[in-house]
């Protein structure tokens, strides 16, 4: 049973660029959150996508963006890059509609930018 | 504002020497508390939900525990592949529409053989 894969692993940017990382939630979910982990912090929320809509956005500029498909991935998109994007960015996936279920994480990208 | 406070932020063990790490919340109705398992370079591995005040959850060496304040998790005689860092979550029950879960920052434990 595959659990929550993310790619790419890691990855190096430079200001200004523009990011896409991607998520294929376990099998059987079909909500996907995206979380940022900076280095020594627990994770914080960006969004939750479920029926391919953004249902819920944490306090992350509109340079956040994301995309869920019709088979449940995801993807979250940065644009232009500041220093401080650099992060670990974790994709976690669940099933709605199933009572409360925990969110299973995928072991992220870390993104550096220079 | 949900907030989730862990302590200590480090603690270290001899193996087989018993402790508990705190996680202290504020949120606005609890709809439940997480607790999290994370390795370096590895993304958080989920161990329990707690849903309500005197609910305990127990798995080998841990057992957690909640109250309407803080759970507790407490780690008997540990052993070092108990090494990790330990994240606290609070999903909050009110308003239909929030699904987010809001982190402490973790308690990094560190088991001696």
């Amino acid at each position: 049973d595959a659990g929550v894969t993310q790619s790419p692993t890691h990855l190096i940017k430079t200001r200004g660029q523009q990011v896409t990382l991607r998520c294929s939630p376990k099998s059987g979910h079909d909500t996907v959150s995206w979380y940022q982990q900076a280095l020594g912090q627990g994770p914080q929320f960006i969004f939750q996508y479920y029926e391919e809509e953004e249902r819920q956005r944490g306090n992350f500029p509109d340079r956040f963006s994301g995309h869920q498909f019709p088979n449940y991935s995801s993807e979250l998109n940065v644009n232009a890059l500041l220093l401080g994007d650099s992060a670990l960015y974790l994709c976690a996936s669940s099933l709605s509609h199933a009572g409360l279920q925990p969110q299973h994480f995928g072991d992220g990208t870390r993104l550096s930018i220079l | 504002e949900d907030q989730v406070t862990q302590s200590p932020e480090a603690l270290r063990l001899q193996e087989g020497e018993s402790s508990s790490l705190n996680c202290s919340y504020t949120v606005s109705g609890l709809r439940g508390l997480f607790w999290y398992r994370q390795d370096p370079g590895k993304g958080p591995e989920f161990l329990f939900t707690l849903y309500s005040a005197g609910e305990e959850k127990e798995k080998e060496r841990l057992k957690a525990t909640l109250t309407k304040k803080e759970s507790f998790l407490h780690i008997t005689a540990p052993k070092p592949e108990d090494s990790a860092t330990y994240l606290c979550a609070v999903r909050p029950g009110s308003g239909g529409s929030n699904y987010k879960l809001t982190f402490g920052k973790g308690t990094l434990l560190t088991v001696n053989p």
